[in-house]
Parts: C-alpha cells; structure tokens; sequence
C-alpha cells in the first residue's frame, strides 16, 4: 500500500510568488491534516479535512492560503503571495476513518523556501 | 491550548544504553502520539495512546493520564535509533494535533 506522498519535494520561490503544494493521502482515508514546521519551532497544525469539507482550519495563519481537497481524495495548499515567514517544511498525513483520534500517516513533507 | 514540553531537547548515548525520552501536556487529551524523524527523513507514527502502555520491539511507550505525563523508552539503544522523537498530543474536541519541539537523539557507537 502507497503512503502518503507529497509534491514537490522542494520548492524555492521569491517573496510575492504563488506555490502550490500538492497532498495524495493514502487510498480511502477521509482525514487530511496539513501542518507545518517553521525553522526551530515545533509543527503546527494548519488544518483538517473529511473527505472534501474542511473540518477546522483554525490553524490556517492568514487568507495567503487556500486549502483544497476537491473530490475528497488528494489536497492542494497554495499560498499567495507569498512571504518570507511562510518558509519551512508542510507536513501532510491522514488517517483512516471518522474518529479524530486515530494514528496519522504522515507524508515526507514539502520544504518551501520564500526568498 | 495545550502546552507540550519534551525533555531532554538534546541527547546523546552510547549504544546499548537504556533511553527516557519524558513529554508533559497541560490540559486534558483524547490520545498521544511519539513521532520518529530521521535527518532528511519523513515523520513515522510509532505509538497512539491514550492509557496505560505499549511496547514495539525496543520501544515501549507509557503514559499517566492524571499526570498528564508520558515517557518513550528504548532498550538496547542502537545507532539506527538517532533521530528527531516528538510527542504530539491530540485535545479533546480538537481536530489537529499539538505538538513538542522534539528531542534530538544521537546513539554513539
């Protein structure tokens, strides 16, 4: 079984540019969480979905992004513009069923350096 | 909110020794995670709980509810084992885990 993968990998793009970041869960997995980790500072939630409904996005820092999950199968987070701050590694995992408190399978995560 | 701390930030062992790695929250929670990241690695899940203790291969994780307090221990350390660990608690009622800093460790041969 494939896990979750993330692409691309790296991304470096200059302050006021436009990323998009791409999320396959893994097959059949309602939940998609994006986080985030910014240089020396721990990871933190940015947001959930359930199939193509945003659960909570509480986390999202500002309206520079925009999470998508069309068809409840792969997400895309993309940022626009956007700003220095943004750099860091975007971690996505997803779980399998209904109930939040499930283990989460984590993705490889996006390095997106802003400069 | 709740507030993770992982303790020791930093740790270095020589191969064989027994390692603690302690993590603490501050409100209630539904479930924990202990997280492995290899340097350049991915994040691997290694144990959900949410009472009492659980063990795979040379890792056993425990936690006390009314402490609020869970440790991550692994026997017989080896090389292999260097990596980032994280506790990342999950809140009741909340979607998204919290997260600690992470505690670097490094098994010397």
């Amino acid at each position: 079984e494939a896990g979750v993968t993330q692409f691309p990998s790296h991304s470096v793009i200059e302050k006021g540019q436009t990323v998009t970041l791409r999320c396959d869960p893994i097959s059949g997995h309602d939940n998609l969480y994006w986080y985030r980790r910014v240089m020396g500072k721990e990871i933190k939630f940015l947001l959930h979905f359930v199939k193509e409904s945003k659960q909570d996005e509480s986390g999202m820092p500002n309206n520079r992004f925009l999470a998508e999950r069309t068809g409840g199968t792969y997400s895309t987070l993309k940022v626009q513009p956007a700003e220095l701050e943004d750099s860091g590694v975007y971690f996505c995992a997803s779980s399998p069923t209904s109930v939040t408190a499930d283990t989460q399978y984590f993705g490889p995560g996006t390095r997106l350096t802003v400069l | 909110k709740n507030e993770v701390e992982q303790s020791p930030q930093n740790l270095t062992a020589q191969e064989g020794e027994f390692i603690t790695i302690n993590c603490s929250y501050s409100v209630g929670i539904s479930a924990l995670h202990w997280l492995q990241q290899h340097p350049g690695g991915g994040i691997v899940s290694l144990f959900m709980l949410s009472s009492g203790k659980k063990k795979h291969g040379r890792l056993i994780a425990t936690i006390n509810i009314q402490e609020k307090h869970s440790s991550l221990h692994i026997t017989a350390s080896h090389p292999r084992d260097s990596a980032v660990y994280i506790c990342a608690v999950l809140q009741g009622g909340a979607d998204g885990l919290t997260f600690g800093k992470g505690t670097h460790l490094i098994i010397q041969p």
